[in-house]
């Protein structure tokens, strides 16, 4: 079946460094590609998306970047925080109800 | 401004027992989902509806159904729980279906024992 490959699970950084986190679909028809932040015990909420038709994404710390051709995604935060720790979710969707999530990068970023 | 609720945050229940979580928008989507969250699964598609009465079935219905009698309502219930659906329910709405925003409610963390 269709899946979204993230890596990696976890990510520490020290404050003040960049963090990436990689997804990897499999549906080449996926045409919209969401980002969420899991902050613990609360909900997950989106922090960007890109849609195929874009190759970067910027957000004030936070960019996302599409390769197509590779069929992969990846989100990058720059000058990391304290605040920045919680889990980060990736997602492809072809158009459809159909959301594919990857599993999750739980990242800390050590003050 | 709190846009999708869930009924309980917590919930204990035997197995066996018939289990209802509900969720509320306020948004006016037409779409609500219901996912299950589990350590390094991410998030699983149980249910999808896209109107009043109308369903889906997403990746794992089994155990599961759901009920939309009203827009902004969309109920999960098991009809016998089971331990293997302790887990943490998270229920979601969004305007158009794949080229927008999902909202998700709070969770609820279900313990059947």
């Amino acid at each position: 079946g269709e899946n979204v490959e993230q890596h990696p699970s976890t990510l520490s950084v020290q404050e003040g460094d960049s963090a990436v986190i990689k997804c990897t679909y499999s549906d080449s028809a996926s045409n919209y590609f969401p980002w969420y932040k899991q902050e613990l015990g609360k909900r997950p909420q989106l922090i960007i998306d890109i849609r195929s038709n874009v190759g970067e994404k910027k957000d004030q710390r936070i960019a996302v970047t599409l390769n197509k051709t590779a069929k992969h995604f990846s989100l990058h935060i720059t000058e990391t925080q304290p605040e920045d720790s919680a889990v980060y979710f990736c997602a492809a969707n072809t158009g459809t109800y159909k959301y594919i999530f990857g599993t999750g990068t739980r990242l800390k970023v050590l003050a | 401004d709190v846009k999708v609720t869930q009924s309980s945050r917590y919930l204990v229940k035997r197995t066996g027992e018939k289990v209802f979580l509900e969720c509320v928008q306020d948004m006016d989507h037409e779409n609500m989902f219901w996912y299950r969250q589990d350590p390094g699964l991410g998030l699983r598609l149980i249910y999808f509806s896209y109107d009043v009465k109308m369903k889906e079935k997403g990746d794992i219905p089994e155990g599961y159904s759901v009920s939309r009698e009203k827009k902004e309502r969309f109920s999960l219930i098991l009809e016998s729980a089971s331990t293997n659906q302790t887990s943490m329910y998270l229920c979601a709405s969004e305007r158009l279906a794949g080229v927008s925003e999902q909202y998700f409610g709070p969770g609820t963390r279900l313990t059947v024992t």
